[in-house]
């Protein structure tokens, strides 16, 4: 069955540092890709999406992810966390032939301290 | 502020009972989802509309429906609810089929 897997169900930097948050899928068939953020008591907002092309994605609020098809992977990086990057991430997957519903992975929380 | 609607914002009421979550999409998109997110099962999708149709089922009890209305609007109707019910259920429009979806704030369930 399709899946996602985010590693690390927590991740916590300091203001500063580089954030690094894991995202694979399992699947023959590459998916569509995105990054979802959700803030406490908040719905959730689009940080960037990979459907074709480009691999290296750049989204908002500095974040960019990186589609590599030889590791199933959509690893998600900012080089300088903030404290206002402190959220829980999501990342998702999509596949056109399988209808275009959203499969989440669990989801990593991001911890920034000062 | 993604432009999708969503109300009630909380809602308690107690087991046994039906509740009717409404959903206004962002202007000019036609397709409709549901999700349910609770702390065991995650984000998962429940069901989607295009245009007034079903297209695709996921984790959906039979307690629970949906419908898409002529306006776009979409509501999503639970039933006979359990404790187990209680979780944030959001809604997602897209302007066709593949879109980016653009989320809701959330309904937040409890049963009581």
């Amino acid at each position: 069955a399709q899946s996602v897997t985010q590693l690390g169900s927590h991740v916590s930097v300091s203001e500063g540092a580089l954030v690094l948050l894991r995202c694979n899928y399992s699947s023959s068939v590459p998916p569509y890709l995105f990054w979802y953020v959700q803030y406490p008591n908040q719905g959730l907002q689009l940080l960037l999406k990979y459907t074709t092309g480009a691999t290296l994605v750049k989204g908002i609020n500095g974040f960019e992810a990186e589609f590599k098809k030889s590791e199933t992977s959509f690893h998600l990086t900012k080089p300088s966390a903030h404290m206002s990057d402190a959220a829980e991430y999501f990342c998702a997957v999509s596949w056109a032939q399988a209808g275009t519903a959203l499969i989440f992975g669990k989801g990593t929380t991001l911890s920034v301290s000062s | 502020d993604s432009g999708v609607t969503q109300t009630p914002k909380h809602l308690i009421t107690a087991t046994g009972q039906r509740v009717t979550l409404r959903c206004s999409p962002r202007s000019g998109d036609l397709s409709v989802y549901w999700y349910q997110q609770s702390l065991d099962q995650g984000l998962q999708f429940l069901i989607q509309y295009y245009n007034g149709e079903e297209r695709a089922k996921g984790n959906i009890l039979e307690r629970f429906s949906a419908q898409q209305f002529p306006d776009l609007h979409s509501e999503l109707n639970l039933s006979s609810l359990e404790l187990g019910d209680s979780a944030l259920y959001f809604c997602a429009s897209s302007v066709g089929q593949g879109d980016t979806q653009y989320f809701g704030p959330g309904t937040r369930l409890t049963v009581l």
